[in-house]
């Protein structure tokens, strides 16, 4: 998990509310990438970012934002028109987009 | 779309016994496949990568890959498992240029290494 942090470990949020998630990494990697991780379910890829200031959704975009001001960091916003928001969320780093990504440590999302 | 498929959900092995985590992939092109372990309730962990070259990959932890083009086939494999390696595995795909070469995932296979 080294050089990437995952803020906060575990989020508790009633339905209706929107809740940011935060990831930051001292890598200086370029690529960024948010995963959604449910069980059985492998993990899906939310949005990607390969430059700063720019980012584009991935499979299962809707009900989420992004933005990537800094380099160093990509957060995550879970919005009320996310239907089923209770999940691990896994944010991933790599030098540049073609090579390995690293892991974070993820947070645990719980929507009641 | 590139994918991959992990046959089994879960693979049982006794410590000190070889291990073998089953990954199958379709891909167009030439494929450029991971695998990453996940101990509970953490992030994943990268083991090791095939892009090109040796069919046999080499990686973290005394795990290694086979890759087989034949067989579409890229089986994580140890020559004698630890109780500490019991945990969940995934195999992933590289996507290409439009998708920012994100990585799909298999959807894991839990590995259960009995003493």
């Amino acid at each position: 998990d080294g050089g990437i942090t995952q803020s906060p470990k575990y989020l508790f949020r009633k339905e209706g509310q929107n809740v940011t998630l935060s990831c930051e990494q001292n890598l200086n990697h370029d690529a960024m990438y948010w995963y959604r991780q449910d069980p059985g379910q492998g993990l899906r890829l939310i949005y990607y970012s390969q430059i700063v200031n720019d980012f584009q959704k991935g499979d299962i975009a809707e009900g989420y934002s992004v933005s990537r001001e800094k380099k160093e960091s990509f957060p995550l916003t879970v919005t009320s028109a996310q239907k089923n928001p209770t999940a691990f969320y896994l944010c991933a780093s790599s030098i540049e987009a073609r090579y390995e990504q690293y892991f974070g440590p993820g947070t645990r999302l719980t929507v009641t | 779309a590139q994918s991959v498929a992990q046959p089994e959900d879960q693979v049982n092995v006794a410590e000190g016994n070889p291990l073998t985590v089953k990954c199958t992939y379709s891909v167009s092109g030439n494929p450029y496949l991971f695998w990453y372990v996940q101990y509970p309730n953490r992030g994943l962990q990268f083991l090791l990568k095939y892009i090109t070259g040796d069919n046999l990959v080499k990686g973290s932890y005394g795990f290694e890959a086979e890759f087989n083009k034949s067989q579409t086939s890229f089986h994580l494999k140890k020559p004698s498992a630890l109780v500490s390696d019991s945990a969940l595995y995934f195999c992933a795909v590289r996507d290409g240029a439009n998708s920012g070469y994100a990585l799909n995932f298999g959807k894991g296979t839990s590995l259960l290494v009995t003493p």
